[in-house]
C-alpha cells in the first residue's frame, strides 16, 4: 500500500459526459501529479501539482482540468469525454524532490 | 528534452532463467533513475531507484546499476518467479524539476 488513494476505482460513462476523479496524496506529501496510461501512448504525465499551485504541465488536454485543495487532495476532471479518453488514470505523490508513490488508479471506460 | 528507451518486449522466461531488461536514458546533468513494477490490475509501485553515477539499487532480488559513460540502468534479477510476472518501467526524473519521464514499459511473463 502506497498510501495513496484515488476514488472511484472503476467508472463507466458516456461520449460527452464530464467526470472527476480523486486523488488523497500520503500524509506529508505536498506534490500530486497525474497520468494516464492508455494501450497505445503508454504512460503519459498530465500535469503536477504543488502545495496547491500549477507546477507542471505535460500532455494534458484543454478538455482536462485538475486542481489541489488547500488539504492537499486533488482532483482531475475530464470533460466532453471521447471514446480515446478511455485509459487508466493515475495519481502520484511525493515530498519535494523525492520519489513519486503511485495510486491504485483510476479505470475510466467511455462508451 | 529527457526520454527513456527500454526494450518493449514482451518477455518470456522459464521459471529460475536469468532476466535483464535494458534501459538507456537521456537527460541532462544528473537525473535520479528508477525501476517501477505493475503487476496486473495494480498501479505502479517502486522497484528501486539510484541517485548518483555509479550507484546501485536492489530490492526483492533486482539490481540496476547506474552507469553514467553509458547513460544506462538495465535491471537484472538473477532468477525470476512466476510472481515477477509483470510490466517494468524504467524513469528519469531530472535535477531541475520533479517531472518523471517513463519509458514505454517491459511486459515480463514467467512461466513455470
Amino acid at each position: 500500500d502506497s498510501g495513496v488513494t484515488q476514488t472511484p476505482k472503476h467508472l463507466i460513462t458516456a461520449t460527452g459526459q464530464r467526470v472527476t476523479l480523486r486523488c488523497s496524496p500520503r500524509s506529508g506529501d505536498l506534490s500530486v501529479y497525474w497520468y494516464q496510461q492508455s494501450l497505445d501512448q503508454g504512460l503519459q504525465f498530465l500535469i503536477q501539482y504543488y502545495n496547491g499551485e500549477e507546477r507542471a504541465k505535460g500532455n494534458i488536454l484543454e478538455r482536462f482540468s485538475a486542481q489541489q485543495f488547500p488539504d492537499l487532495h486533488s482532483e482531475l476532471n475530464l470533460s466532453s469525454l471521447e471514446l480515446g479518453d478511455s485509459a487508466l488514470y493515475f495519481c502520484a505523490s511525493s515530498a519535494v524532490g523525492d520519489t513519486q508513490y503511485f495510486g491504485p488508479g483510476t479505470r475510466l471506460t467511455v462508451l | 528534452g529527457d526520454s527513456v528507451t527500454q526494450m518493449e518486449g514482451p518477455v518470456t522466461l522459464s521459471e529460475e532463467a536469468f532476466l535483464t531488461i535494458n534501459c538507456t536514458y537521456t537527460a541532462t546533468g544528473y537525473p535520479s533513475l528508477f525501476w517501477y513494477v505493475q503487476y496486473p490490475g495494480e498501479g505502479l509501485q517502486l522497484l528501486l531507484k539510484a541517485t548518483k553515477a555509479d550507484d546501485k539499487g536492489s530490492n526483492k532480488g533486482f539490481e540496476a546499476t547506474y552507469r553514467k559513460e553509458t547513460t544506462s540502468f538495465h535491471l537484472e534479477k538473477g532468477s525470476v518467479q512466476v510472481s515477477d510476472s509483470a510490466v517494468y518501467f524504467c524513469a528519469t526524473r531530472g535535477t531541475s524539476y520533479d517531472k518523471v519521464i517513463f519509458g514505454p514499459g517491459t511486459s515480463l511473463s514467467v512461466i513455470p
